[in-house]
């Protein structure tokens, strides 16, 4: 079963549209964390927020923000007024206790276009 | 500068060739990652590296073979390719290895091309 998933493949909107990227998790650990990761056209990968599972406190910053909530194992981003810079693909990821060792699992990712 | 730096960016490289991937990360972060990412599958972890000592390898084939000789470098040296291992290879780094909850800080990657 797939532990994160990001049912949005790719999403396309236009410049300063708002847009929210799905996540649900699957977990049967009562702590853990969640994260999402950016990653633009140049590769890598950076990290925009970590939560853990006793904080369901929606978290804004900037045009960025966040809402978990546990009883739907959902940890949704969203974007204000998007701009062309924050085409990119989104990564949703889950750290768990697997086999008695962490593991982080991504999601397959929501390609997201801003046209201008 | 990112503070995790992959050379090369991209590599061409038939199935009987030998080369490497390099990482040096410049964060004084202690765990050090090899990730591959393939179109429309999940980040797949392959190799994790904890004070240079490897702590997990996830049944990756022999073919990749990973190198930790200090605390800032990693290697992946790649032998008998084949045309499925083309991918983006990423790296990552964060500050321990004891849980998950350490942030990564990944590279650019190598965008690998097996002919």
């Amino acid at each position: 079963a797939q532990k994160v998933t990001q049912a949005q493949t790719e999403i396309s909107v236009v410049e300063k549209e708002d847009v929210t990227l799905d996540c649900v998790y699957e977990t049967r650990d009562t702590t853990y964390y969640l994260f999402w990761y950016k990653q633009p056209p140049s590769g890598e990968l950076v990290f925009l927020i970590r939560r853990n599972s006793f904080d369901e406190q929606n978290e804004i910053s900037g045009r960025y923000s966040w809402n978990f909530q546990k009883s739907t194992s959902s940890f949704n981003f969203t974007i204000t007024a998007s701009q062309v810079v924050d085409s990119a693909v989104y990564f949703c990821a889950l750290s768990e206790v697997q086999g008695g060792s962490e593991k982080l699992v991504f999601g397959k990712g929501t390609k997201l276009t801003v046209n201008p | 500068e990112t503070g995790v730096t992959q050379t090369p960016r991209h590599l061409v490289m038939g199935m009987t060739n030998k080369k490497s991937l390099k990482c040096e990360q410049h964060l004084g972060h202690n765990a050090m990652y090899w990730y591959k990412q393939s179109a429309k599958k999940p980040l797949e972890l392959m190799f994790v590296y904890s004070l240079e000592e490897r702590v997990e390898n996830n049944s990756v084939p022999s073919r990749f073979s990973p190198e930790c000789p200090n605390s800032s470098h990693l290697f992946l040296h790649l032998h008998t390719l084949q045309p499925e291992d083309s991918a983006l290879y990423l790296c990552a780094s964060s500050q321990d290895q004891q849980g998950y909850n350490s942030p990564l800080h990944f590279g650019n990657g190598t965008r690998l091309t097996v002919t």
